[in-house]
């Protein structure tokens, strides 16, 4: 069970938007504390996607954008590619554990 | 360009021990936190502890306290895990990721390493 919740899966055609929620508790998103998303291809390690509730590194499309409000937070991608097919966390600070603490992910279909 | 290359992994009988170096490169290793994190097969993220930049600032979740330490040396920039009592449930891929910042404040992870297998079976 894990502190922030996502749902198991989403799926979208390709050029559709489709969006990811990640709900938390008064202890974590409540609390202030900012949202972060991570983009997990297949085979591969965690990649940061977005940081501080809404921004991109250098180098990821504009496509993927993400919000936050009150004890929840949101991934929207835009105009879906088959690349994008991945598993997606959200992560954010637990003051209740004093630790880091992720969504269970979700796996995201491009049909 | 930003590396982060762990090694140290394998098989390991429950209640034994492995430690997890994490080599890194392209960047001033010492300015930065540093982090571990877990991924069980087939399971999600999860943290597992953190050091400062200068080492002297230690965290970890509550499922490794007192079982695993984390250590850093600045000189070799080499982030380590000395994982003690091993459990089955403590089989997963670790990843080193680093912070954005010198002090740990359990922010975002801004590059992750490869990652490592470490299997606790008897």
């Amino acid at each position: 069970q894990s502190v922030l919740t996502q749902p198991p899966s989403v799926s979208g055609a390709p050029g559709q938007r489709v969006t990811i929620s990640c709900t938390g508790s008064s202890s974590n998103i409540g609390a202030g504390h900012d949202v972060h998303w991570y983009q997990q291809l297949p085979g591969t390690a965690p990649k940061l996607l977005i940081y501080v509730n809404s921004n991109r590194p250098s180098g990821v499309p504009d496509r993927f954008s993400g919000s936050k409000s009150g004890t929840s937070a949101s991934l929207a991608i835009t105009g879906l590619q088959a690349e994008d097919e991945a598993d997606y966390y959200c992560q954010s600070y637990d003051s209740r554990l004093s630790a880091a603490v992720f969504g269970g992910g979700t796996q995201l279909t491009v049909l | 360009e930003v590396q982060l290359l762990e090694s140290g992994g394998g098989l390991v009988q429950p209640g034994g021990s492995l430690r997890l170096p994490c080599a890194a490169s392209g960047f001033t290793f010492s300015s930065y936190a540093m982090s571990w994190v877990r991924q069980a097969p087939g399971k999600g993220l999860e943290w597992v502890s953190a050091i400062s930049g200068s080492g002297g600032s230690t965290y970890y979740a509550d499922f490794v306290k007192g079982r695993f330490t984390i250590s850093r040396d600045n000189s070799k920039n080499t982030l380590y895990l000395q994982m003690n009592s091993l459990r089955t449930e403590d089989t997963a891929v670790y990843y080193c990721a680093k912070d954005p910042t010198r002090g740990y404040s359990g922010s975002y992870l801004d590059y992750w390493g490869q990652g490592t297998l470490v299997t606790v079976s008897s």
